[in-house]
């Protein structure tokens, strides 16, 4: 059975703090995520890697950088939180999208989600 | 950065209940996915739609993806307590990368 976990269900930190989140997938998954989860906003993309050390911004990424130093796990650091980073933070894995005629991207799994306070 | 709108945002209903929810784009996508997710838990899959005009059906669910493939519908028949939850749908682009909808909530009361 396919596996995301994060690193904490809820986290609270103080602003300016250097906060990290984790995200392990046992799926050798090439592709993973960070998305931050708000009312109404639906899933807005921070980051995303295609591979290890690879990287690339999505809508939101101000604010934030990424690690990927294996492949299995990918980090979110908040270098200096602030009270509009209070969300609720969810990594996903996928494969790769491949070209065919009826390629598509693929399923994302997802983990269950970090919820961060930033007070 | 193109948006994918649902309606409803929220839905509030009584089991037994069918109820429609709409997911719109003004641009044109590969497939498209629709996801759930309950609370404390990530999103899940449920169907990807790939052909214009494509009907699927997962037990009481029916997704419908448009001919012009901008927009998609997920019927739910009868619905049971256990179909609460946040209804996502995601546009596929052709990259590595999905577009999401804003999200509809569903309630479904015993």
């Amino acid at each position: 059975d396919v596996k995301v976990t994060q690193s904490s269900r809820y986290l609270v930190k103080r602003t300016g703090e250097k906060v990290f989140l984790e995200c392990v997938q046992d799926m050798d998954h090439e592709n993973m995520f960070w998305y931050r989860q708000d009312p109404g906003l639906g899933l807005r993309l921070i980051y995303f890697s295609y591979d290890v050390k690879m990287k690339e911004k999505g809508d939101i990424p101000e604010g934030y950088s990424v690690s990927r130093e294996k492949k299995e796990r990918f980090s979110l650091i908040l270098e200096s939180a602030s009270t509009n980073q209070t969300s609720m933070y969810l990594c996903a894995s996928s494969l790769p999208w491949t070209s065919g005629s009826f390629s598509y991207t693929d399923t994302q799994y997802f983990g269950p989600g970090t919820r961060l306070t930033v007070l | 950065t193109q948006l994918l709108e649902q309606s409803p945002q929220f839905l509030s209903i009584q089991e037994g209940e069918n109820l429609t929810v709409y997911c719109n784009s003004s641009s044109v996508f590969s497939s498209l996915q629709w996801y759930r997710q309950e609370p404390g838990e990530g999103p899940v899959l449920l169907v990807t739609v790939v052909t214009g005009g494509e009907v699927k059906k997962l037990k009481r669910l029916t997704f419908q993806f448009g001919d012009a493939r901008k927009d998609s519908s997920l019927h739910i028949t009868a619905a049971q307590p256990g179909d609460t939850g946040l209804y996502l749908c995601a546009g596929d682009e052709n990259t590595d990368k999905l577009i999401f909808g804003t999200g509809t909530r569903l309630q479904v009361f015993p």
